[in-house]
């Protein structure tokens, strides 16, 4: 079965600074993942996905994240952290084309002025 | 373009009550899942339908019932709800390409207590 684990159930961090939101998967195959973006009192809204094509993926909003097979990771990241980046980050991998996602506990991002 | 909604957005019951939440596509998609988020857990997935009148259990279905007669919508009922299906339940949709890993899209959620 697939797995997710997010390293960090906080992270906190000051505008302007680099973002590093850390994810570990388990797959025994080759996976599909996600991270998807969370605003307080919202619905989730896809970031970017992964999907065995070129390993570092370029979402929305400045976000990136890299798949290393060899690390199994998917860590997310961001060169400057803005205020309005702050609410909760899921990552995610995905079994049978999409269908059933597994989620990771989340991740808060806090960012301080 | 409504894309995807779910009502109520809020609901209060009782211990042993029926609720039934509802969500709604206006995309045409085939796939429509339901999930319940709870703290420490993330999202888990409790029934999803792969097109109308094809249902399908997820990971935490007990307790749950689900049917398709169209293709947009897609309801969630508790039969006879319990303190333990207080959660914010959300409902998602995605196109049905075969092969394709494509992009499940999520409602606004809805808050459920039950007292």
């Amino acid at each position: 079965a697939q797995s997710v684990t997010q390293l960090d159930s906080h992270v906190s961090v000051s505008e302007g600074t680099p973002v590093l939101l850390r994810c570990n998967y388990s797959s025994s195959y080759s996976p599909s993942l996600f991270w998807y973006v969370q605003h307080p009192n919202k619905g989730l809204q896809l970031l970017l996905k992964y999907t065995s094509a070129a390993t570092l993926v370029k979402g929305i909003n400045g976000f990136e994240a890299e798949f290393k097979k060899s690390e199994t990771s998917f860590h997310l990241t961001k060169p400057s952290a803005h205020m309005s980046d702050a609410a909760e980050y899921f990552c995610v991998v995905s079994e049978e084309y999409g269908n059933k996602l597994v989620f990771g506990a989340g991740t808060i991002l806090r960012v301080k002025s | 373009d409504a894309g995807i909604t779910q009502s109520p957005r809020y609901k209060i019951t009782e211990t042993g009550r029926q609720v039934t939440l509802m969500c709604h596509q206006t995309w045409s998609h085939s796939y429509m899942f339901w999930y319940r988020q709870d703290l420490g857990h993330g999202l888990r997935l409790i029934y999803y339908s792969a097109a109308a009148d094809i249902t399908d259990k997820g990971e935490v279905p007990d307790g749950y019932v689900v049917s398709r007669s169209k293709t947009e919508n897609f309801p969630l009922t508790l039969e006879s709800a319990t303190r333990s299906q207080t959660s914010v339940y959300f409902c998602a949709s995605r196109v049905g390409t075969s092969g394709i890993v494509e992009t499940q899209y999520f409602g606004p959620g809805t808050r459920l207590l039950v007292l």
